[in-house]
């Protein structure tokens, strides 16, 4: 079945440390996105690629890094620059058809700094 | 730039009672996309509807309708006859033509006691 895959779904950081978030589709989707959601509260997005090999800041980017280099694939780097990196990431990918703005979301990962 | 506000953080009903969820957005675009997602404890996003500018007919789907009204930007939601596992979180969301992001807002804490 198509969907997008994200792993690990819990992932425990020490501070310091980068750690980098997984993210797969097999839709054949255009565009990945990475939104961060802290409780109680709505999604903000990180970072998004429209194309392979380019992507672009979101509203909350610094201390995050992506990278696109397959149409598949938009894994996500928390540096040690993140301040606060305790939160629940979610990844989202779509096509880019015009009249077709259906979003596809991952599961999620979990991520705590220790 | 494109703004979506819910205003109601949590809500509490009662099994059965019907229960409205608001959803207020800003854009300056005349061609756009609004969306509402469910998030149960589990996390995951559940796509529960998409529509275009240029459609404002109501739909029901269910137990479930929309109230998509261009003149007060609204795309209010309407759950009938509520269920305990209607409790979620519920995102109304908002993308642009030939947008790049996907726009939440905080999001609605509905609970439903039995």
């Amino acid at each position: 079945d198509g969907g997008i895959t994200q792993s690990p779904k819990y992932l425990f950081r020490k501070e310091g440390q980068n750690v980098t978030l997984s993210c797969e589709q097999n839709l054949n989707h255009d565009a990945m996105y990475w939104y961060r959601q802290d409780p109680g509260q709505g999604l903000r997005l990180i970072y998004y690629s429209q194309i392979v090999n380019d992507f672009q800041k979101g509203d909350i980017a610094e201390g995050y890094s992506v990278s696109r280099e397959k149409k598949e694939s938009f894994p996500l780097t928390v540096t040690s620059a993140q301040k606060n990196p305790t939160a629940f990431y979610l990844c989202a990918s779509t096509l880019l058809d015009t009249g077709n703005y259906g979003y596809t979301f991952g599961s999620g990962t979990r991520l705590t700094v220790v | 730039a494109q703004k979506v506000t819910q205003a109601q953080t949590e809500i509490s009903v009662v099994e059965k009672e019907d229960v409205t969820l608001d959803c207020v957005y800003e854009t300056r675009d005349t061609t756009y996309y609004l969306f509402w997602y469910k998030q149960p404890p589990s996390g995951e996003l559940v796509f529960l509807i998409r529509r275009n500018s240029f459609d404002e007919q109501n739909e029901i789907s269910g137990r479930y309708s929309w109230n998509f009204q261009k003149s007060t930007s609204s795309f209010n939601f309407t759950i009938t006859a509520s269920q305990v596992v209607d409790s979620a979180v519920y995102f109304c969301a908002l993308s642009e033509e030939g947008g790049s992001r996907l726009t939440f807002g905080e999001g609605t804490q509905l609970t439903v006691n039995p």
